[in-house]
């Protein structure tokens, strides 16, 4: 079965530092595996994705994630976090079909 | 603008009485899914759709219906609503065209059930 863990329930950083903000997955098969983020009182926005390709994706809002097939992980990260970037940030993995499971949730702090 | 939209964005109502939460989208987008948001436990996925009269069951398809009439609507039914259906519930598509396509939500459904 599918599943995401996001280890962090929450992540403090100070602006201007890098972000990491980790994620590990199951899943059998090839992983489809997403970031979104979700502003108070707001839908889910989405950051970037990895289906194939280099392990390094670049996506919106200087963000990034590095797909690691051995260690079955997809952390997010930002070389200098901004107040701005303070919000709640889901990871998900689909594995080709038609469901898709989603982490719990890492709440990110960016402190001035 | 290519949007997702859901209506009504907050509802109050009791338990037992039958509702329905709309879900459009304009992007002529064929699959589309229903989710629920409740603390520490993430998004959960309720029901998925692949397209007209194509659905399936997500994770936590318990008290729910849906159904997918027309491409652009996917309306989610909660025939006799119970307190743990209390919930944030979010509507999002996708295109199929790739398996791995990114979602578009839909700013979200605040329910209360007493």
């Amino acid at each position: 079965a599918q599943s995401v863990a996001q280890p962090e329930d929450q992540v403090n950083v100070a602006e201007g530092n890098p972000l990491t903000v980790k994620c590990t997955y199951s899943v059998s098969g090839n992983p489809y595996l997403f970031w979104y983020v979700q502003y108070p009182n707001r839908g889910l926005q989405f950051l970037l994705k990895y289906i194939t390709g280099d392990n390094l994706v670049k996506g919106s809002y200087g963000f990034e994630a590095e797909f690691n097939k051995s260690q079955t992980s997809f952390h997010l990260k930002k070389p200098s976090a901004l107040v701005s970037d303070s919000a709640l940030y889901f990871c998900a993995v689909r594995d080709g079909g038609f469901k898709t499971i989603f982490g719990a949730g890492t709440r990110l702090f960016v402190k001035a | 603008e290519a949007q997702v939209t859901q209506n009504p964005r907050y509802l109050i109502t009791v338990t037992g009485k039958k509702l329905t939460v709309t879900c459009s989208q304009n992007m002529n987008h064929e699959y589309m899914s229903w989710y629920r948001q409740d603390p520490g436990l993430g998004l959960r996925q309720i029901y998925y759709s692949m397209n007209v009269e194509v659905t399936d069951k997500g994770d936590v398809p318990e008290g729910y219906k849906v159904s997918r009439k027309e491409k652009r609507n996917f309306p989610l039914i909660l025939e006799s609503p119970s307190p743990n259906q209390t919930s944030l519930y979010f509507c999002a598509s996708s295109p199929m065209g790739l398996a791995g396509g990114r979602q578009y939500f839909g700013p979200g459904t605040r329910l209360t059930v007493t």
